[in-house]
């Protein structure tokens, strides 16, 4: 079945330290998505790819950083230079980015909690 | 810039009573409507969209919207509420003058009581 796919579920890290979170579609979409939930404060758009090799920051790229080498992948890795970064992380896909009606389509999410 | 306010927090009704869920939007341009659910620690799933043409959408599980755009609204309705509904729901807007970003409202909680 086509989907996007998150990895790990649950992750917990030390300060100080990077971690890198998973995401994988298999849906054929051309932009891919990381968002940051927080509760009360809805989603928020950490960076996002309208196609391979080409990345933009969202509203709170900073402490974090992203890749895209393939079409598939958009791995997010959340840095030490993030102040907060316990939260619950989503990627979604989409079939193009730029002027589309289209939906996004999400993982079922990484929670991250810094001990 | 674009926003979205869901002004309440939580939404507690009645298994078989109407649901409402509201939303009020802002854009400079023409909005894109989206509604999203989401149960616990799972992803979002999309209900329904507004693009173009009717006012009234119909969307997954029962569901839909209504847009009214000189209320800059967009509010979720469901004839008759199932417990299975209690979950948090999303509504966002894409506006085409700043195309790439999908922003969304904070979230409301409905419960739905046996």
């Amino acid at each position: 079945d086509g989907g996007i796919t998150q990895s790990p579920k649950y992750l917990f890290r030390k300060e100080g330290q990077n971690v890198t979170l998973s995401c994988e579609q298999n849906l054929n979409h051309d932009a891919m998505y990381w968002y940051r939930q927080d509760p009360g404060q809805g989603l928020r758009l950490i960076y996002y790819s309208q196609i391979v090799n080409d990345f933009q920051k969202g509203d709170i790229a900073e402490g974090y950083s992203v890749s895209r080498e393939k079409k598939e992948s958009f791995p997010l890795t959340v840095t030490s230079a993030q102040k907060n970064p316990t939260a619950f992380y989503l990627c979604a896909s989409s079939i193009r980015g730029g002027q589309t009606t289209g939906e996004l389509f999400f993982g079922e999410g990484s929670r991250l909690t810094v001990l | 810039a674009q926003s979205v306010a869901q002004p309440e927090d939580q939404v507690n009704v009645a298994e078989g009573n109407p649901l409402t869920v509201k939303c009020t939007y802002s854009v400079s341009g023409n909005p894109y409507l989206f509604w999203y659910v989401q149960y616990p620690n799972r992803g979002l799933q999309f209900l329904l969209k507004y693009i173009t043409g009717d006012n009234l959408v119909k969307g997954s599980y029962g569901f839909e919207a209504e847009f009214n755009k000189s209320q800059t609204s967009f509010h979720l309705k469901k004839p008759s509420a199932l417990v299975s509904d209690s979950a948090l729901y999303f509504c966002a807007v894409r506006d085409l003058s700043n195309d790439y970003k999908l922003s969304f409202g904070a979230g409301t909680t409905v419960t739905v009581r046996a």
